[in-house]
């Protein structure tokens, strides 16, 4: 049981390209969610999907675009990736059990850096 | 966007000794709150989720309450070691939210040998 894994752990791009981070879980959750991490600012949520065709946008989504591709998979693609998006970014699951009391499973991370 | 603020922002503690960091969170439409263990180039672990006010929880030698009338949650640690050493972040979960936590900033504790 693998949990939530990440692809790939590290990257570096230049200004412009282009790039998808790979996110998977093992664990039947419904809903998954990327997260950036920089230093001095909290978890900012990206994009979330609360279950399986669906997406919607979070606090810090311009820039990114994300595929469900099914229900394991959440995948978080930059399209033309800039100094800004320089961050650590965490994928996480959760599976709803009572409402509202929903544990969140985070994967190691990527770090990024775009030059 | 409804703010979560932890403090202190950073604790030194020696080995032995017993600490605590405050989580304020918005009181108003609230429906949970999480607490977090973030050990350096690792990811967030879940440590405890609560909901009802005056919950209390516990897990080994951390602990936490809850006060949702006033909105906050202390986070205790009994006789520090230094494996403890890790960022604690706290998470809240309140109405209009859409299932989304709102996370503070963390409170980074250091406990010396």
């Amino acid at each position: 049981n693998a949990g939530v894994t990440q692809t790939p752990k590290f990257q570096v791009l230049k200004t412009g390209q282009s790039m998808t981070l790979q996110c998977a879980q093992d664990m039947n959750h419904n809903s998954m969610y990327w997260y950036r991490q920089d230093p001095g600012m909290g978890l900012r949520l990206i994009y979330y999907s609360a279950s399986e065709g669906t997406t919607d946008k979070g606090e810090v989504p311009n820039g990114y675009n994300v595929s469900r591709l099914n229900k394991r998979e959440f995948s978080l693609r930059l399209e033309s990736a800039a100094p800004s998006q320089t961050s650590v970014y965490f994928c996480a699951s959760t599976m709803p059990a009572r409402a509202f009391q929903e544990t969140q499973y985070f994967g190691p991370g990527t770090r990024l850096l775009v030059l | 966007i409804l703010n979560v603020e932890q403090s202190p922002q950073s604790l030194h503690v020696q080995e032995g000794d017993s600490t605590n960091f405050t989580c304020s969170f918005p009181s108003s439409n609230f429906y949970a709150l999480h607490w977090y263990r973030w050990e350096t180039a690792k990811s967030p672990e879940a440590l405890f989720v609560m909901t009802l006010n005056g919950d209390e929880k516990k897990k080994g030698r951390i602990s936490a309450t809850l006060n949702t009338k006033e909105g906050y949650s202390y986070l205790y640690i009994k006789g520090s070691q230094p494996e403890d050493s890790a960022t604690y972040l706290c998470a809240s979960l309140n109405a209009g939210n859409n299932r989304k936590l709102i996370w503070g900033l963390g409170t980074s504790l250091a406990v010396n040998p």
